[in-house]
């Protein structure tokens, strides 16, 4: 079983739409919950960091995390077609150096 | 503005011959990692510095080799590149090695073998 598993996609909604995304993983040990955004050919960019179980807001973007599930969300409000983009979890545990990634979802936000 | 930049951008070469692959840091960061990344994958560690102490994943090919001549460059070095090796090569960093940290990324070389 892969340490982190994502939907890869393609995932098309029009602007305006909510989008959720979403990963699973396996290892209970994992405590810093990572979503970063991929422009295409260009590298990864930290969108949200949050750290155990909860929910953290930044502007239209909503991270969610349920350790007893072992499930983490991404919420993108009023998208926008500037959203397009792949979207990649991460994990790590305190004693992790490597960041565990999901192989990223692919949006696509139509005008 | 503090940052990552990986040179260059787009690289290609034949295959078996040797390619440098650059990354330069503003941010002063103790650790530097080299990411493999291939379309629609997961990226994936190659090795990593934690100021001048190397250290190799163990499924990393030894045909991959990297160097860190000091805290701000950092250099991957493919000796005979396969067809295989095409991707995308993502240089990062973080202040530490703790699982807290967080890492920031280049750009990316696109490298490409012929």
């Amino acid at each position: 079983q892969k340490e982190v598993e994502q939907d890869p996609g393609p995932l098309s909604v029009p602007e305006g739409a909510i989008v959720s995304l979403n990963c699973t993983y396996s290892n209970s040990a994992f405590q810093y919950f990572m979503w970063y955004r991929q422009y295409s050919r260009k590298g990864p960019e930290l969108l949200m960091y949050t750290y155990s179980s909860g929910n953290k807001e930044d502007g239209r973007f909503t991270a969610q995390v349920d350790k007893s599930s072992k499930y983490i969300s991404l919420f993108i409000r009023d998208s926008q077609p500037s959203d397009s983009a792949t979207y990649l979890c991460a994990v790590n545990s305190n004693s992790g150096y490597a960041l565990n990634f999901g192989k990223g979802t692919s949006l696509l936000v139509t005008p | 503005d503090a940052m990552v930049i990986q040179n260059p951008r787009y690289q290609v070469t034949q295959f078996g011959k040797p390619v440098t692959l650059s990354c330069s840091q503003t941010l002063n960061h103790n650790v530097m990692y080299w990411y493999q990344q291939k379309s629609s994958q997961a990226p994936k560690l190659l090795f990593h510095y934690y100021d001048k102490d190397f250290n190799n994943e163990a499924d990393t090919p030894d045909n991959f080799q990297s160097r860190r001549p000091n805290t701000s460059f950092c250099f991957l070095d493919i000796r005979s590149p396969g067809l295989g090796d095409a991707a995308m090569y993502l240089c990062a960093t973080a202040p530490g090695l703790a699982g807290r940290e967080t890492q920031y990324f280049g750009p990316g070389t696109r490298l490409l073998v012929l």
